[in-house]
Parts: C-alpha cells; structure tokens; sequence
C-alpha cells in the first residue's frame, strides 16, 4: 500500500518568513495530494491540492509543487502569520479503489510574532 | 452551507461497552470516509461508503468495529467490546465525486477515550 512520510515533524518561523514542508510517496500510481491544515481540537480543512498533471499550484501565501518523478511534494507557505500556526497534513490517493487518503505523519509549525 | 457534523463530540466509555459514532455528511456527497486518528498522528483509513454501499473495510482494525450508511446519507460507526487502544478521535469525511482526486470534506470528530 501507499506510505507517505513528511519533514519536518516540527517547524518553528519568525513571522514574514517562509516556510516549506516536504512530503514523499512511495506509491507511483497516487495521482491526488491535497494538503490539510488542522488547529488544535478542530477538524482537517483543505487548504490547496494537486492533481498528478500540474507540476505546481498556488493560491495567495500557499503554493504547492509536485514532482512525479522523484515522488515528492511539498507545501510552501510565503509571509507566514501567526494564525498560520498549526498542525499540516499532506497525503496522497491513487484515484482507485476506495480513493482513501494515506496521511503523513504531519508538521507542527509555529508561526513567532 | 452545512458542513460535515458527527456526533457526539466527545464519548468517554468504559472498557468492554459499546459505542455509536454518527456521521452527518454534506448533503448530496456520494462517497463517505471514516479515518482514525490517534493522538499526534495524522488520520488512517478506516472504511469507505459509496452511497449505502461500504466498498472498502479494509481498515478496521478488528471485528469489533462495524459502519453502515442503510440509507446513503448519515452513517454510523459501531465499536463493540471497547478497549483502551480503541480511544482515539474518529473523523468523518465526505466528498462529492465517486472517482478519485476529489475533495474530501471533515467532520470535526468523535474523540473516544475509553477507560
């Protein structure tokens, strides 16, 4: 089955700075990988995804890249504030069978004013 | 409109009872997810409705855990004979497409902690 692993664990940014998450997939045949955010006691929200046909993908702050190739993707988030700061997920599906999502083990990113 | 509702919020049970977790979806969203997810850790599949038809179970851990959907729209996931590796927050997804890379929709869960 699909393994998705994601660095770092834990990312500490002064606020205004970027900051990068990067995730990698081991299943070629994955061709959805969205990103979820999830502040402490809530529900994941959707943030931004990419489908296996688009090399990259922004919206506002957030961007996204995929490489099929190596198999990894990553989420870039621009001028980081302080209400960026919670718990990111990545995670992949392969659009088959039960179009499950496999998550990463997810990043804790603190945003310092 | 409406998002993903679940209910309860928060379960606390005994070890060997059992529970029932309820799952609300966006109105009109054919497919159905139910994801566990233990503390620090990111969600894991658990099992996948297409309308009233679970075509994927393959992960629930044990034959203690049991979902359904009779009727298409709300579902519930039933864990018989609780244990205390059972706690964990139980999250509902919806989406709306029935093929794959399409967006999936969370409920705010059911933390279950079992004592």
């Amino acid at each position: 089955g699909e393994n998705v692993e994601q660095h770092p664990s834990t990312l500490s940014v002064q606020e205004g700075d970027s900051a990068v998450i990067k995730c990698t997939y081991s299943d070629s045949a994955s061709n959805y990988f969205p990103w979820y955010k999830q502040e402490l006691g809530k529900r994941p929200q959707l943030i931004i995804d990419i489908r296996s046909n688009v090399g990259e993908k922004k919206d506002q702050r957030i961007a996204v890249t995929l490489n099929k190739t190596a198999k990894h993707f990553s989420l870039h988030i621009t001028e980081t504030q302080p209400e960026d700061s919670a718990v990111y997920f990545c995670a992949a599906s392969n659009g088959a069978g039960s179009y499950q999502l496999t998550f990463g083990k997810g990043t804790k990113l603190s945003v310092i004013p | 409109g409406a998002g993903v509702s679940q209910s309860p919020r928060y379960k606390v049970a005994k070890r060997g009872q059992d529970v029932a977790l309820r799952c609300d979806p966006i109105s009109g969203h054919v497919s159905l997810f139910w994801y566990q997810q233990a503390l620090g850790q990111g969600p894991e599949f658990l099992t996948y409705f297409q309308n009233e038809a679970q075509l994927d179970k393959s992960g629930l851990p044990s034959d203690r855990f049991f979902a359904e959907r009779p009727e298409g729209s709300v579902s519930t996931l039933k864990i018989q004979r609780t244990q205390q590796e059972d706690s964990a927050v139980y999250l509902c997804a919806s989406s709306s497409r029935t093929s794959g890379g399409y967006e999936q929709y969370f409920g705010p869960g059911t933390r279950l902690t079992v004592t």
